[in-house]
């Protein structure tokens, strides 16, 4: 069965600092890799997807994140952030054929201070 | 303005009571869902619609029952609530095959 692990529950970095976020998966073939933000009293927001090809990939408002296979990861990077990406941050797996099934990490809560 | 609507945002439920959570989607998609977020548990996938059919129930209890009116209508209902049953409920769309949108959620309180 798939899992996804963000070890991270709490992140804190200041404003204009680079930020990572980790995710890894289990999964024994190439899935379907995702990111979603969530702010407060809000729903999910799509920031990236990978499904094949360049292992790096580029999404909304300057994030990106790399699947390295190897590694069964897919880190969420950001080279400066805003106060404004305070939010809760959750990776996600589906597999091809079953791509309305994500399988969820437990989310990091990132607060960006001033 | 927002493309996929929840109602309510909050519900307050006895425990033995029965309540409709709705959702209403503007997408045009073929797809819904519905995701239970628990606390301290990860979201969780619970029903897969297309096309107004039911095509994957990852729920053991029959006390949650989605309801399709409508081609943009997943509502879910749930009977004999227990505290357990306190969580977040997601609904989601998509254009089958393709990214999942998701409403803000209805936080459900079973006293």
């Amino acid at each position: 069965a798939q899992s996804v692990t963000q070890p991270d529950a709490r992140v804190t970095v200041s404003e204009g600092a680079s930020l990572q976020l980790r995710c890894k998966y289990s999964y024994s073939g190439t899935p379907y890799l995702f990111w979603y933000v969530q702010y407060p009293r809000q729903g999910l927001q799509l920031l990236l997807k990978y499904y094949s090809g360049d292992p790096v990939v580029q999404g909304v408002n300057g994030f990106e994140a790399e699947f390295i296979k190897s590694n069964s990861s897919f880190h969420l990077r950001k080279a400066s952030v805003h106060w404004s990406d305070s939010a809760v941050y959750f990776c996600a797996v589906s597999t091809p054929g079953n791509t309305g099934k994500l399988i969820f990490g437990l989310g990091t809560t990132l607060q960006v201070q001033p | 303005d927002p493309k996929i609507i929840q109602k309510p945002k909050y519900l307050v439920a006895v425990t033995g009571s029965e309540k409709i959570l709705i959702c209403e989607q503007y997408l045009g998609h073929n797809a819904m869902y519905w995701y239970r977020q628990s606390a301290k548990k990860p979201l969780e996938f619970m029903f897969s619609y297309s096309y107004q059919k039911l095509m994957d129930n990852q729920t053991a209890s029959s006390r949650f029952q989605p309801q399709s009116s409508k081609k943009n209508h997943l509502d879910l209902q749930i009977t004999a609530l227990k505290p357990d049953d306190s969580a977040t409920y997601f609904c989601a769309s998509s254009q089958e095959g393709n990214t999942l949108y998701f409403g803000a959620g209805t936080r459900l309180s079973v006293l």
